[in-house]
């Protein structure tokens, strides 16, 4: 089955423009999740969404937000760019059933780079 | 405050030898713990887990160890394969499996196996 596609693969912008990212889970997945990869930091947690609901929030500011349709489709969006915005950005799914793991399925990410 | 740490940011081996990549964490709630691999350019994909309950779990050339009481899991890899060449992501959950989307990342450890 496909598995977690993610758009754009690569996109530019200038400081204090505004960026959408969109996430298409695995067919059946409920959940997704969001999270930016940074050199320095490693892969953190922005936020997780389930049934259109957003179950958590990571320490992000709010200059980033999301949604979840109903088709479990999920965008972010990220406003009023910084340079330090610049990152890998990645869409997981995962299965809700009690029987899982915790394992996440990633996309391959969204390259977005502020110029 | 880093929750799960990866303190070696790099790693080379011998192709053959045994590879092993260590986490430590700091929040005694986390209940499941994974690793995730990923090749540039791609996203992270799941390797193998491990739940608190248990202190090893083995998949084929993959082992891991949990050691409770000094928060510590190691991944075992044996024998290592110039294929395993990759950035490795230990990774924590502690939430409860009704928000399994939230893990929590070390900052990762790049394997590099040598022919």
């Amino acid at each position: 089955k496909a598995g977690v596609t993610q758009t754009p693969r690569y996109l530019i912008k200038t400081r204090g423009q505004q960026v959408t990212l969109s996430c298409s889970p695995i067919s059946g997945h409920r959940s997704v999740s969001w999270y930016q990869q940074t050199p320095g930091q490693g892969l953190q947690f922005l936020f997780e969404y389930f049934s259109e609901t957003q179950r958590n929030k990571g320490n992000f500011p709010g200059r980033f937000s999301g949604r979840q349709f109903s088709n479990s489709r999920s965008e972010m969006n990220v406003s009023t760019l910084e340079l330090g915005d610049s990152a890998l950005y990645l869409c997981a799914s995962s299965l809700t059933s009690r029987s899982n793991t915790g394992e996440l399925f990633f996309g391959e990410g969204s390259r977005l780079t502020v110029l | 405050d880093q929750q799960v740490k990866q303190n070696s940011p790099s790693l080379s081996v011998q192709e053959g030898r045994i590879s092993i990549l260590n986490c430590d964490y700091t929040n005694s709630m986390f209940d499941y713990f994974l690793w995730y691999k990923k090749y540039p350019a791609e996203g992270p994909t799941f390797l193998i887990s491990i739940s608190s309950i248990k202190d090893k779990n083995e998949d084929g050339r993959f082992t891991v160890f949990l050691n409770k009481s000094a928060k510590h899991l190691s991944l075992h890899i044996v024998p290592s394969q110039p294929g395993d060449s990759a950035v490795y992501f230990c990774a924590a959950s502690g939430l409860g499996r009704g928000s399994q989307g939230n893990l929590i990342f070390g900052k990762g450890t790049k394997l590099s196996v040598k022919p």
